[in-house]
């Protein structure tokens, strides 16, 4: 059972840089999350989309762009990578929102 | 302001004995409680939930309790093994949105 698989698992940036991170889950959920984590700050909603067809932002979307590409994959797109963005990036997905959400085993990021 | 607190970050134990870790949130309209656990470079997996309807939910050897009067709720492990040497989130959302607010976490250390 893959669940949710994010690829890349590392990268480094230089500042300034764009990338895409992807996210496929194979539960046939709704619902699609990206989070970042940073030390004492828990996770933070970066963007969601509780459903195929709609995004909305969460607590920290600046400087991040989703885009629901199907109902399986929903990808995460810094447009302009800055030294602040480094952190470590999970997506998730739930059958529908505000169920229990799986994880993927994150991206690490570093903006240099 | 956060919304979910953990105010230890971390937490020891010696194998056996009970593992009590504690969550507040300042918001009224909460609804729904979850706990997660996180091992090292991998994502949170769902522990287990509560519903605020309930004070009490219990599954094996963890069981969650819920405080609604005093915005509290805390998560119970009996008897606590090095295996659930972690990092425990707990988490908190409003059953008609569709978000959910993570704490900072809380580092379990299971001595045995």
């Amino acid at each position: 059972n893959a669940g949710v698989t994010q690829t890349p698992k590392f990268q480094v940036l230089k500042t300034g840089q764009s990338m895409t991170l992807q996210c496929a889950q194979d539960m046939n959920h709704n619902s699609m999350y990206w989070y970042r984590q940073d030390p004492g700050m828990g996770l933070r909603l970066i963007y969601y989309s509780a459903s195929e067809g709609t995004t909305d932002k969460g607590e920290v979307p600046n400087g991040y762009n989703v885009s629901r590409l199907n109902k399986r994959e929903f990808s995460l797109r810094l447009e302009s990578a800055a030294p602040s963005q480094t952190s470590v990036y999970f997506c998730a997905s739930s059958e529908v929102a505000n169920q229990p959400q799986h994880f993927g085993d994150g991206t690490r990021l570093s903006i240099l | 302001d956060q919304q979910v607190k953990q105010n230890s970050p971390s937490l020891s134990v010696q194998e056996g004995r009970i593992s009590i870790l504690n969550c507040d949130y300042t918001n009224s309209m909460f609804d729904y409680f979850l706990w997660y656990k996180k091992y090292p470079a991998e994502g949170p997996t769902f522990l287990i939930s509560i519903s605020s309807i309930k004070d009490k939910n219990e599954d094996g050897r963890f069981t969650v309790f819920l405080n609604k009067s005093a915005k509290h709720l805390s998560l119970h492990i009996v008897p606590s093994q090095p295996g659930d040497s972690a990092v425990y989130f707990c988490a908190a959302s409003v059953t008609s949105y569709d978000k959910v607010i993570f704490g900072p976490g809380t580092s379990l250390s299971v001595i045995p």
